[in-house]
């Protein structure tokens, strides 16, 4: 497995407050990618990393931003959390071949 | 825009059935596919992936044979256990890109002893 972890695991916040995830990994991927899953929805990409500083939108990346400072870190800011945005993230990793690799997720619930 | 289709369930079998779980999917290209399984409270694993036409993908008795004319990518068990229950997801990706990989909506298997 690739070396992935995500903090905080769990988090209970409230409507209207920021909030920052963190994925970390060790195995100098170069793609990272944060998804959120939902019941009936699977998991939907929100953004995704191609190099430091290079970032993209995802299918549902409305309410999000990213940042990558340094290779191994990929931030998910929720600007101002509402109860939609209650789910599981998952970050992920892909090296040069097309398998990614997931983190064990974080579950967040908006009040 | 790409799309993967497969039973959402519950899927419940008892141990040591045979296991199928459909899987179809739509592509605006030629893609790579992917099963995924979920264990309860855990990140998603890599269980096989299939790269090009008539390939086979293999893992800890799962099998999956991408099958470009049906456009099916079905996963496969001949015998299940209780430690196989689990959220099982079919994915695609077109092209070597950054972009990330399309995913059913999952499958829930229930196996009971």
């Amino acid at each position: 497995d690739a070396g992935i972890t995500q903090s905080p695991r769990h988090k209970v916040t409230e409507t209207g407050t920021p909030v920052t995830l963190r994925c970390h990994q060790t195995e100098n991927h170069r793609y990272m990618y944060w998804y959120r899953q939902d019941p009936g929805h699977g998991l939907r990409l929100i953004h995704y990393s191609y190099g430091v500083k290079d970032t993209d939108k995802g299918e549902v990346s409305d309410g999000y931003s990213v940042s990558r400072s340094k290779t191994e870190d990929f931030l998910l800011t929720l600007e101002s959390a509402t109860s939609s945005q209650t789910s599981v993230y998952f970050c992920a990793t892909r090296g040069e071949v097309d398998t990614q690799y997931f983190g064990p997720g974080t579950r967040l619930t908006v009040l | 825009g790409d799309s993967v289709t497969q039973m959402e369930g519950p899927v419940t079998l008892s141990e040591e059935a045979f296991l199928t779980i459909n899987c179809t999917y739509t592509a605006t290209g030629y893609p790579s596919l992917f099963w995924y399984v979920q264990y309860p409270g855990e990140g998603l694993q890599l269980l096989l992936k299939a790269t090009k036409a008539d390939d086979k993908g293999s893992n800890k008795g799962f099998e999956a044979t991408y099958r470009k004319e049906t456009t099916s990518f079905h996963l496969e068990k001949g015998s299940v256990q209780v430690s196989d229950s689990a959220v099982y997801f079919c994915a695609l990706k077109v092209g070597g890109g950054a972009d990330g990989l399309t995913f059913g909506k999952g499958t829930h298997l229930i196996i009971q002893p």
